[in-house]
C-alpha cells in the first residue's frame, strides 16, 4: 500500500459539465475526509465519512457537490454543472479510527480546472 | 468559530539561523493544534502535534493557550526545511482539520 491516491492528477472540464473523482484510502483506514484547496490558500474542508457514512458535511459543499463511500473502501467526488469557481485543488485524506489526534494521511490531490 | 491564522506567506531565512512561524488560532475550547508540510512536489503531511510534545526534524511548537498560539520553531534552519508550512486547528471531539493560509519557507545556502 502506497498510502491514499486519487485518480486523476488533473482534470480539465469546460464550464457546465459534470466531474467525477475518485479517492482510495489507506486500506485499513475507516475515515476518509475530502477538502478543497484554492491557489495561496490552505486546504479547506468539504465533508467526512467514517466506513460508508457520511458524517459531516461543509456549508461549502453546495448542491451540486456530492460524494460517496458505497462500500467503506474508496470513495467518490462528484461536482455537477462545473463553474469557474470550482476550479482548484481537491484533496483526499484518510485515517484510522480511534481519538480525534489521529494522523492524516493526504492524498496527491486531483487538480480541477474549469474552462 | 474556529479559525488558523498564519501572518506570513512568506519567510525567507538564511541557513543555520533560527526559524519561527507564527500561528495563531480562534476556538472557544481546547483544541489538537497540528503543523503540516508540503515539501515541492510532494503530499500534504503531518510534521508534529501539540499532544505529542515531540521534536520532529528539529522542529517544536509549543501551544500558548493564552495568547492562543502555536508557533513553530527551530534553532538552526537548514536548506530541506524550504518548504509550504501549514498549521491546523481540530476542534474537540471533531474530525475535520481547519487550516490557516500557510506560509512559504525558503532557507537561503
Amino acid at each position: 500500500d502506497t498510502g491514499v491516491s486519487q485518480d486523476p492528477r488533473h482534470k480539465i472540464t469546460k464550464r457546465g459539465q459534470n466531474v467525477t473523482f475518485r479517492c482510495d484510502p489507506i486500506s485499513e483506514h475507516n475515515r476518509l475526509y475530502w477538502y478543497r484547496q484554492t491557489l495561496g490558500q490552505g486546504p479547506e474542508f468539504l465533508t467526512y465519512f467514517q466506513n460508508e457514512a457520511q458524517l459531516e458535511k461543509s456549508r461549502l459543499l453546495s448542491d451540486r457537490f456530492s460524494a460517496e463511500r458505497p462500500k467503506g473502501s474508496f470513495s467518490t467526488l462528484e461536482i455537477q454543472r462545473t463553474e469557474q469557481g470550482d476550479s482548484a485543488m481537491y484533496l483526499c485524506a484518510s485515517s484510522p479510527t480511534g481519538g480525534p489526534s489521529y494522523e492524516q494521511y493526504f492524498g496527491p490531490g486531483t487538480r480541477l480546472t474549469v474552462t | 468559530a474556529q479559525r488558523v491564522t498564519q501572518p506570513e506567506k512568506l519567510l525567507s531565512v538564511f541557513k543555520g539561523a533560527p526559524v519561527e512561524l507564527k500561528c495563531n488560532y480562534s476556538y472557544s475550547g481546547s483544541p489538537e493544534l497540528f503543523w503540516y508540510v508540503q515539501y515541492s512536489r510532494q503530499r500534504l503531511q503531518l510534521l508534529l502535534r501539540h499532544i505529542s510534545r515531540e521534536s520532529i526534524k528539529g522542529f517544536t511548537a509549543d501551544l500558548n493557550k493564552g495568547e492562543t498560539s502555536f508557533h513553530l520553531k527551530k534553532p538552526f534552519a537548514q536548506e530541506e526545511d524550504s518548504a509550504m508550512y501549514y498549521c491546523a486547528l481540530q476542534g474537540w471531539g471533531a474530525q475535520k482539520l481547519v487550516f490557516g493560509q500557510g506560509t512559504r519557507l525558503t532557507i537561503n545556502p
